[in-house]
C-alpha cells in the first residue's frame, strides 16, 4: 500500500504569513493527489485536486505543486479562516490513503 | 444542491454489528465512485472503503477487510456500510463522500458517530 507522510505535524503562523506544507508518497503517484482542509467538528473540504488543480470556489491564495513522490500545499498569505488541519490524499490506486494531517495554528 | 446525509451510527458493544447509510441528493450516485472515510476522536482521516459506480469493484483498508462490506443502491441513490465484528478501534465519525477517480472526494456528508464500547 502507498503511505503518505506529511510535514510538519503542526505549523504556528501569523495572519499574512506564507505557509508551506509538504506531503511525501512512499512510491510514485504521478499527480494523483488531493489536499483537504478540515475544521473542528466539520467535514473535510477539498482544496486542490490532481496536485495543482484549484477546486472551484477555493481562494487563489491556496496552491499545490509537485509530482511523483513530493508535493506541497502553499497558502500565500494566511487568513484568519485558514487556521485548520490540512490533509493530503493520494488516489493513484483504488485504495486511497491520507497523510496524518498538518495543523495550522495561530502563532 | 449536492447533499450527502449519513445515518445509522450509535453505541455498540465489541463484536457487534452496525449498518451505516448515506442518502445522496442533488446528483445521481450511479455515475460516481463513493467512499467511506472515518476519523477516530482527536485523530486524522482514514480512508475505509470505496465502491465503483456499478458496484463491480470494492476496496477496503486492511484493518476492516473481512469485517466491513460496502454496497450501493443506485435506484435509491444510497450507499451503505455494513460493519460486523466491531472493535473499539473502529470508534469514530464515519463520513461518506463522492469520489472522483481523477479529482478526489469533492462532496462529503456531515458524518455519523460510531462508538464501540462495553
Amino acid at each position: 500500500d502507498i503511505q503518505m507522510t506529511q510535514s510538519p505535524s503542526t505549523v504556528s503562523a501569523s495572519v499574512g504569513d506564507r505557509v508551506t506544507i509538504t506531503c511525501r508518497a512512499s512510491q510514485n503517484i504521478d499527480t494523483w493527489l488531493a489536499w483537504y482542509q478540515q475544521k473542528p467538528g466539520k467535514a473535510p473540504k477539498i482544496l486542490i485536486y490532481k496536485a495543482s488543480g484549484l477546486q472551484s470556489g477555493v481562494p487563489s491564495r491556496f496552491s499545490g505543486g509537485g509530482s511523483g513522490t513530493d508535493f506541497t500545499l502553499t497558502i500565500s498569505s494566511l487568513q484568519p479562516d485558514d487556521f485548520a488541519t490540512y490533509y493530503c490524499q493520494h488516489y493513484k490506486t483504488s485504495s486511497r490513503t491520507f497523510g496524518q494531517g498538518t495543523k495550522v495554528e495561530i502563532k | 444542491e449536492v447533499q450527502l446525509v449519513e445515518s445509522g451510527g450509535g453505541l455498540v458493544q465489541p463484536g457487534g454489528s452496525l449498518r451505516l447509510s448515506c442518502a445522496a441528493s442533488g446528483f445521481t450516485i450511479g455515475t460516481y465512485w463513493m467512499s467511506w472515510v472515518r476519523q477516530a476522536p482527536g485523530k486524522g482521516l482514514e480512508w475505509v472503503a470505496n465502491i465503483k459506480p456499478d458496484g463491480s469493484e470494492k476496496n477496503f483498508v486492511d484493518s476492516v477487510k473481512g469485517r466491513f462490506t460496502i454496497s450501493r443502491d443506485n435506484a435509491k441513490n444510497s450507499l451503505s456500510l455494513q460493519m460486523d465484528s466491531l472493535r473499539p478501534e473502529d470508534t469514530g465519525v464515519y463520513f461518506c463522500a463522492r469520489d472522483w477517480p481523477a479529482q478526489g472526494c469533492d462532496y462529503w456528508g456531515l458524518g455519523t458517530l460510531v462508538t464501540v464500547s462495553s
